[in-house]
C-alpha cells in the first residue's frame, strides 16, 4: 500500500494563528480526504481535496476556516485557519488509491495543540 | 447523509474470549463497509472490509458480517489475545465519492 507521511507530527500554537498541515504519498492516488479526530473521539471527514480544483467541504466546514489545496496527484495540505483552543485535535489525511475501490489508508496524523 | 451507529462503546474480555462489535447504518445506497483499529497514539489501521454484495468475510482470527437488509454488519474477533486491545471502528460508504461516515468507536480491553 502507498506510504503516507505528515508533517509536522505535532506542534503547539497560539490562538488566532494558522498552521499549515501537509500530506506526501509516494505513488499517485485518486481520491485524498482529511479528517479530524477530538481527543478520544471518533474520525470527522473535513473535506475531500480534489485535484486541481476546489476541496468539497463536509456540513460544518467551511474554506475560510480550512483552506486545502492540492496541486497534484500525491500531495494535499490543510490549513487550521485563525485557530481557537477548539481546534485542539489530530488531523488525519487519508488517500484511496487507484485500482482499489474504496480503501482508504491514513497518515499518521498531526496532533494540534492551540494554547 | 448517512449515520453509522456502533455498540458498545466498550468491551472488556478475558483472552482467548470472543469478542463483538455492531454497527448499524442509515443509507441504504452504502455499499462498502470498512473496519479500522487503532491503537493508542497511532493512526486507524484498515483491518478488514466487506461490501453489499457479500454476506460475511474472515481473515484469521477476524470476520464481518453485514446484513443488508436490517442495515447492520458486526465484527467478530476470535482467540482474543491482548495486541487485539485498542480502539476499533466501523465506517460507511456509498457511492458519494468514497466519503467515509465513522461510527463512534468501540474501545476493547483484553485482559490476560
Amino acid at each position: 500500500s502507498a506510504v503516507i507521511s505528515q508533517k509536522p507530527s505535532r506542534d503547539i500554537c497560539q490562538r488566532g494563528t494558522s498552521l499549515t498541515i501537509q500530506c506526501q504519498v509516494d505513488s499517485q492516488v485518486t481520491m485524498m480526504f482529511w479528517y479530524r479526530q477530538q481527543p478520544g473521539q471518533s474520525l470527522t471527514l473535513i473535506a475531500t481535496a480534489n485535484q486541481g480544483s476546489e476541496a468539497t467541504y463536509e456540513s460544518g466546514f467551511v474554506i475560510d476556516k480550512f483552506p486545502i489545496s492540492r496541486p497534484n496527484l500525491t500531495f494535499s495540505t490543510l490549513t487550521v485557519s485563525n485557530m481557537s483552543p477548539e481546534d485542539s485535535s489530530i488531523y488525519l489525511c487519508s488517500v484511496a488509491t487507484q485500482g482499489a475501490q474504496n480503501e482508504q489508508f491514513f497518515g499518521p496524523g498531526t496532533r494540534l495543540t492551540v494554547l | 447523509g448517512e449515520n453509522v451507529e456502533q455498540h458498545p462503546s466498550t468491551l472488556s474480555v478475558q483472552e482467548g474470549d470472543s469478542a463483538v462489535i455492531k454497527c448499524t447504518y442509515s443509507d441504504s445506497a452504502s455499499n462498502y463497509f470498512p473496519w479500522y483499529k487503532q491503537e493508542l497514539g497511532k493512526r486507524p489501521q484498515l483491518i478488514i472490509d466487506i461490501r453489499s454484495n457479500v454476506g460475511e468475510k474472515k481473515d484469521q482470527r477476524i470476520a464481518v458480517t453485514l446484513n443488508k437488509t436490517a442495515k447492520h454488519f458486526s465484527l467478530h474477533i476470535t482467540e482474543t489475545q491482548p495486541e487485539d486491545s485498542a480502539v476499533y471502528f466501523c465506517a460507511a460508504s456509498g457511492a458519494a465519492g468514497n466519503k467515509l461516515t465513522f461510527g463512534g468507536g468501540t474501545r476493547v480491553l483484553v485482559k490476560p
